[in-house]
């Protein structure tokens, strides 16, 4: 069975510090997608990414792929009270996403 | 921004009754998903769709759910005699298979209570 670990569970942390959120599985996942999913609505697609080692950017937001496409990350900069909310890692297998359990984020003005 | 949209938003049913949630998946699209989401739960897949045919099913996709693309744009969701425990977040979903990553769009959900 594949498993997609998500780390941490919770954070809490004060607006203007950085934090970063880590998706780690055993198996290899031929791509991997971030989402963010706000209460009573359907994930939202952040990002993308395919490539081992790829990095992307979306404005303070910078998501990264491991190089052997079994961990990712998500890093945010200058967290701000908006950014607040569930993130959820899906990893991309046959035709299924296979997800980890989502990282809440509360950023405290 | 195209995006998936489903119906109903929200309903409740009794137990035993069946249900068809409804999909319109992005038009361009050819793959389609159900997922759900049981209240402070994962998500979890159910079943994947392409070529008007089922690609790949989980454990929880049983003889009591049926999935059908009735239209060129409609993609729907049976549940045959509901259960409490299908009490959930159904989430439509579709992809185009094509872009780098095979990229899924998720609907916004349809909230099914089962009394």
């Amino acid at each position: 069975t594949q498993l997609l670990e998500q780390s941490p569970q919770f954070l809490s942390i004060q607006e203007g510090e950085n934090l970063t959120v880590y998706c780690n599985s055993s198996s290899v996942f031929s791509s991997l997608q971030w989402y963010r999913q706000e209460p009573g609505e359907g994930p939202v697609l952040l990002v993308t990414v395919v490539t081992g080692g790829e990095v992307k950017k979306l404005k303070r937001l910078t998501f990264q792929f491991g190089d052997a496409r079994k961990d990712s990350s998500l890093h945010i900069t200058a967290a701000q009270p908006g950014d607040t909310g569930l993130y959820l890692c899906a990893g991309h297998s046959n035709y299924q996403l296979i997800w980890g359990a989502g990282t809440k984020l509360i950023i405290k003005p | 921004e195209p995006e998936v949209t489903q119906t109903p938003s929200h309903q409740v049913t009794q137990m035993g009754q069946e249900v068809i949630l409804r999909c319109v998946p992005i038009s361009n699209h050819l793959y389609f998903y159900w997922y759900r989401q049981i209240l402070g739960q994962k998500v979890e897949f159910l079943v994947s769709f392409y070529n008007n045919e089922i690609s790949e099913k989980s454990e929880i996709f049983d003889d009591q759910f049926s999935v059908e693309r009735p239209d060129g744009s409609n993609f729907t969701l049976k549940i045959r005699s509901t259960k409490l425990e299908d009490s959930a977040m159904y989430f439509c979903a579709s992809s185009d298979g094509q872009s780098s990553g095979n990229t899924i769009y998720f609907g916004e959900g349809s909230w099914l209570t089962v009394v």
